[in-house]
């Protein structure tokens, strides 16, 4: 089975800096799929990124950015500059493409943006 | 225009009952999964339907039984509640072999 570990369970960090937030996984597959998702107090599950791991380059979506470290079976994510409603849970998550995809999740880090 | 939803949105019974709580999705996507997350927020799958039919089934009681009427549709069924039950169920749902998870809001479900 593949796992997931995220090793900080809570993080802070001061508005308008940057944080990463740590990921690693154990699998031994070559083809899968890597994303990061935000659980905000509302308890809503939203995607922020995902990263294909037959691609070299990192994922960016605006203020997120991804270090998919392949043979180091890390994929971390970087805010940058923070801002409060990035106060969420995130939660790594690891895809082996199936017939019903398994998707697997990490503990989660809570992230809070102090002002 | 909600693409998943599932109701209802808090759940409080007593233990002993039985209750439903039900997903739709109109993304048109052809896998529909079931979470729960417990107070720990770890989240672990129930179970997965393609196309109406059941793909994976973890380990969970035989008190939980999903229902797929069709491929728009995941709803799950839980027999003689627990305390132990109580937690947050999210549907979910993927278009294909390559895309993310699509989530409902969760269901917040308390058993007292």
């Amino acid at each position: 089975a593949q796992t997931v570990t995220q090793s900080q369970p809570e993080m802070s960090v001061q508005e308008a800096e940057t944080v990463t937030l740590s990921c690693t996984y154990d699998t031994s597959e070559n083809n899968y799929y890597l994303f990061w998702y935000k659980q905000p107090p509302s308890r809503q599950m939203i995607l922020v990124i995902r990263q294909e791991a037959y691609k070299q380059q990192n994922a960016t979506e605006n203020r997120f950015s991804v270090n998919f470290q392949k043979a180091a079976k890390s994929f971390s994510l970087k805010i940058s500059d923070s801002q409060l409603g990035d106060t969420a849970m995130y939660f790594c998550a690891f895809m082996k493409p199936l017939t019903g995809n398994q998707f697997y999740f990490g503990t989660g880090t809570s992230l809070t943006v102090i002002p | 225009d909600t693409a998943v939803s599932q109701t209802p949105k808090y759940l409080v019974t007593q233990m002993g009952n039985d209750k439903s709580i039900k997903c739709e999705q109109n993304l048109g996507h052809d896998t529909m999964y079931w979470y729960k997350q417990d107070s720990k927020k770890f989240l672990k799958i129930m179970f997965s339907y393609n196309n109406k039919e059941l793909i994976i089934n973890e380990t969970v009681p035989n008190r939980f039984s999903p229902k797929s009427p069709d491929k728009a549709h995941l709803n799950l069924h839980i027999n003689s509640l627990e305390l132990g039950d109580s937690a947050v169920y999210f549907c979910a749902s993927s278009q294909d072999r390559r895309s993310p998870l699509h989530f409902g809001n969760g269901t917040r479900l308390t058993v007292t």
